[in-house]
């Protein structure tokens, strides 16, 4: 049980902003939000986290609900090399006897 | 290394025979996971380590895989008597403490069984 919902698939085009929205209705206090994507053929690489606040890195900014339900990751310009799956996943850090546990994710694909 | 390191990159075996897939993990981290990836379908757990000793097997899909690892340190997951829908990436990476949340994934080895 990936305990996140995310949409199958999307589209943007090549520059403009990527807002990826991800469900996690069920998220308990001490669970922070993980963001990774894996580009074809490659291993997944993480993004970038958060816990309530809004959390901006190089990669991308993570937006979360007040009531930490939802959130959206967010790619401000798009590239090409942006087109990837990209995984929602909640989680306690370092609760031992744990793993990552992926979801579908949704397909990013990127056009010029 | 820098990162997690897997080989084969890629392994083309027989129905039947067994197969053995290695995992080098970043220097220092304690926990390690397999995940396998079949075509076109998401990431599957299979077994993570910490340290030596594997707290969680449930993701192994049959007895025919199993998986150790030795000093802490390398890894090694063993398919014996290879199916077919065996094919498929097998991912490792590796993490500073288990249950930590930057998870680092290596190439993965393709395995193709026919």
């Amino acid at each position: 049980d990936a305990k996140t919902t995310q949409p199958p698939s999307m589209d943007c085009a090549e520059g403009r902003a990527a807002n990826l929205p991800c469900n996690h209705s069920t998220i308990s206090g001490n669970e922070y939000v993980y963001w990774y994507r894996q580009i074809h053929s490659q291993g997944p690489q993480y993004i970038i986290h958060g816990l309530k606040n809004n959390e901006t890195n190089e990669m991308a900014s993570l937006i979360i609900t007040e009531d930490r339900k939802s959130s959206t990751l967010i790619l401000p310009h798009a590239t090409l090399r942006d087109t990837a799956v990209y995984y929602c996943i909640v989680r306690v850090p370092y609760q031992a006897g744990t793993a990552l546990i992926f979801g579908k994710g949704t397909t990013l694909s990127v056009s010029s | 290394g820098a990162g997690v390191s897997q080989s084969p990159s890629n392994k083309v075996t027989e129905k039947g025979k067994d197969v053995e897939l290695r995992c080098d993990p970043i220097s220092g981290h304690t926990a390690l996971y397999w995940y396998r990836q079949s075509l076109g379908q998401g990431l599957e757990f299979l077994i993570y380590f910490q340290g030596n000793s594997a707290p969680d097997k449930s993701g192994l899909p049959s007895d025919r895989f199993s998986a150790e690892r030795t000093g802490g340190s390398v890894s090694t997951l063993t398919i014996q008597r290879t199916q077919q829908e065996d094919s498929a990436v097998y991912l490792c990476a590796s993490s500073e403490a288990s249950g930590g949340g930057f998870v680092y994934f290596g190439p993965g080895t393709r395995l193709l069984v026919l």
